[in-house]
């Protein structure tokens, strides 16, 4: 059975600092694609990035980088240069290649300190 | 562009009655996905279409829930009647062939 385990219920970073989210995943699925999203207190799920199993490289979109550790089974997001906005629920999911379907882990708050 | 779409943002309603959450996805999205998020939880999975097709309801109390996707645009989401553990965040979401998601703002359901 495919799983998503995010063991930080909390964080806490300072602005301008980096931070990392810790997820890790279970799965006997070859492909399968992870997913990072940021839900801020408004409620909506928002996109942030994206790595793909038999991706060679991790990766990055603006201050978020995935870094995807296949053997370890993690998949953990880094958020470079923390800012206040930063401060949401993150959620890291797996959706398995031939599937549309997605699994979520529990979510890890972070705050951002001023 | 504009995105996904759901309504009402809120509804509180007592055990017992009916209620409906309508989900309007991002135009040209064949993929549409319902699910419910409890607090301090991660989304789970309620029904997802694929076009007009409901292609995995296996986590929908079907007793009680009901989805209908018509022409493989809108869909609503109801439930009849509404129980205490109902409560929680109804999220939409659409996708284009199964890449990423993208959600709606959600409908906070309270049941009293």
């Amino acid at each position: 059975a495919q799983k998503i385990t995010q063991t930080q219920p909390g964080m806490f970073v300072q602005e301008k600092e980096a931070v990392t989210l810790d997820c890790t995943y279970d799965t006997s699925d070859p492909s399968y694609g992870l997913f990072w999203y940021k839900q801020p207190s408004s409620g909506e799920m928002i996109f942030l990035i994206y790595q793909g199993s038999y991706d060679q490289q991790n990766a990055t979109e603006g201050r978020y980088s995935l870094n995807f550790q296949k053997a370890r089974k993690s998949a953990n997001l880094v958020i470079s240069a923390s800012q206040l906005g930063d401060s949401a629920m993150y959620f890291c999911a797996m959706r398995a290649s031939g599937t549309y379907k997605y699994i979520f882990g529990t979510g890890t708050r972070l705050k951002v300190l001023a | 562009e504009a995105g996904v779409v759901q309504s009402p943002r809120y509804k509180i309603i007592e055990k017992k009655q009916p209620v409906a959450f309508w989900c309007n996805p991002i135009s040209g999205h064949n993929t549409l996905y319902w699910y419910r998020q409890n607090l301090g939880q991660g989304p789970e999975l309620l029904i997802r279409y694929e076009n007009e097709e409901a292609v995995d309801d296996s986590q929908l109390p079907k007793d009680r829930f009901s989805a209908e996707r018509l022409k493989g645009v809108d869909s609503t989401l109801k439930i009849q009647p509404a129980e205490l553990g109902d409560s929680a965040v109804y999220l939409c979401a659409s996708s284009l062939e199964g890449y990423e998601q993208y959600f709606g703002p959600g409908t906070r359901l309270t049941v009293t």
